[in-house]
């Protein structure tokens, strides 16, 4: 069964650090590109990061650029968010989610502009507060 | 402020069809980009419902549809049932954003009367 377990979210205070992991499992980890998602309580949905498949690109939003790092371990199937600098906006259910790319008779590729998640966690709660 | 915007909720009764709205703009939408969908039951991570416009991955029912013109797209569910009630996010791509350019709507919540 694809699956993917955030863990490592909880209370910290602001300007703290925080490490989110993602285990994956039931695919091949190190074929997909993959993403970090957040929701704040009671809000939509916004994107935060995103890493290529063997870890030697990755893109952030805006808000969490330069605090926020995200890496992945193709090794243990890993992916991870290491946020610093935390604020109280930061606040919220933190998803990891693979992204499968543009796929055609069977063959998947990935652009800039096509971006997608196909397989998501069930997140992890990280709340800045003092 | 959503990039994409949705509005905020809607609602039909059982067996009725409903349409969700996605508005963009010449960046995103308008340049191209395609529109994919999410469903979002109460308390529950997003699952993915429509991508690439109008796609539906293996396990979504025909009842979801989606469609892009111009500067919009829309998710179309047909035959409203119970289990519909959810809230719902369109995604697209945005090249006037600094960063990765992935951007959400701001969601609509689907209210099953």
């Amino acid at each position: 069964e694809v699956q993917l377990v955030e863990s490592g979210g909880g209370l910290v205070q602001p300007g703290g650090s925080l490490r989110l992991s993602c285990a994956a499992s039931g695919f091949t980890f190190s074929s997909y590109w993959m993403h970090w998602v957040r929701q704040a309580p009671g809000k939509g949905l916004v994107w935060v990061s995103r890493i290529n498949s063997d870890g030697s690109s990755t893109s952030y939003a805006d808000s969490v650029k330069g605090r926020f790092t995200i890496s992945r371990d193709n090794a243990k199937n890993t992916l991870y968010l290491q946020m610093n600098s935390l604020r109280a906006e930061d606040t919220a259910v933190y998803y990891c989610a693979r992204d499968p790319g543009y796929c055609t008779n069977g063959v998947c590729r990935y652009y800039y502009y096509y971006y997608y998640m196909d397989v998501w966690g069930k997140g992890t709660t990280v709340t800045v507060s003092s | 402020q959503s990039v994409l915007t949705q509005p905020p909720s809607v609602s039909g009764a059982p067996g009725q069809r409903v349409t969700i709205s996605c508005t963009g703009s010449s960046s995103n939408i308008g340049a191209g980009y395609d529109v994919h969908w999410y469903q979002q039951l109460p308390g529950t991570a997003p699952k993915l419902l429509i991508y690439g416009n109008s796609n539906r991955p293996s396990g979504v029912p025909d009842r979801f549809s989606g469609s892009k013109s111009g500067t919009s797209a829309s998710l179309a569910i047909t035959g409203l049932q119970a289990e519909d009630e959810a809230d719902y996010y369109c995604q697209s791509y945005d090249s006037s954003l600094r960063g990765g350019g992935v951007v959400f709507g701001g969601g609509t919540k689907l209210t099953v009367l």
